[in-house]
């Protein structure tokens, strides 16, 4: 993979519901992956950096998990929220400054 | 702290016309970055500055200029606008080459 790809594009959840994101990075080269979550009419805001293998992050209901030998990472929202709705970022960082961002995945959480 | 500023927010400029954006940290931040974003397309970079002094480009560099006048401050310059450079574009920072990147509230730029 040389891009940066985000599944699903969109998804439509139910207040409550838990759901899940991909992000899919080149495994070669790799130093980090961000994600990022950006709501509408407003700037990006950094959620995690994973450098590890196997990393996990945390926060709140919000976590994610990395795969650098494979190229993947997982973005979990536990009991979705409306608040929650946005777009979340990945970001797969080679340490050379330059960043390559994925399309994102535009979620809406339904009241 | 104000984190990182753009100005201006919102712009209309017609083919031809030249006009450049300013963006400023205060984080102390070395690297500073332009991206400009475009539906579908996600944030692509345009420049990046790794060091006052130091430019570069990113991937879609044409038609763009940049001057990082100081460590605080990277400016976006567009000398002959074209309705493809329709987009908003936002400025970002980080400490070095690893780490989080900070982003601008970003400016929204037509042109006609």
């Amino acid at each position: 993979i040389l891009n940066v790809e985000q599944s699903p594009q969109s998804l439509h959840v139910q207040e409550g519901d838990s759901t899940n994101f991909t992000c899919s990075f080149p495994s070669s080269n790799f130093y980090a992956l961000h994600w990022y979550r950006w709501e509408t009419a407003k700037s990006p805001e950094a959620l995690f950096v994973m450098t590890l293998n196997g990393d996990e992050k945390k926060k709140g209901r919000i976590s994610a998990t990395l795969n650098t030998k494979e190229g993947y990472s997982y973005l979990y929202i536990k009991g979705s929220q409306p608040e929650d709705s946005a777009t979340y970022l990945c970001a797969s960082d080679s340490g050379t400054y330059k960043y390559i961002f994925g399309t994102g995945t535009r979620l809406k959480v339904l009241a | 702290n104000a984190g990182v500023t753009q100005t201006p927010k919102f712009q209309v400029l017609k083919t031809g016309q030249s006009m450049t954006l300013q963006c400023a940290q205060d984080m102390n931040h070395n690297s500073m970055y332009w991206y400009r974003q475009d539906p579908g397309m996600g944030l692509r970079l345009i420049y990046y500055s790794a060091s006052e002094g130091t430019t570069d480009k990113g991937e879609v560099p044409n038609g763009y200029n940049v001057s990082r006048l100081n460590k605080r401050e990277f400016s976006l310059r567009l000398e002959s606008a074209a309705p493809s450079q329709t987009s908003v574009y936002f400025c970002a920072s980080r400490w070095d080459r690893a780490g989080e990147q900070y982003f601008g509230p970003g400016t929204r730029l037509t042109v006609t």
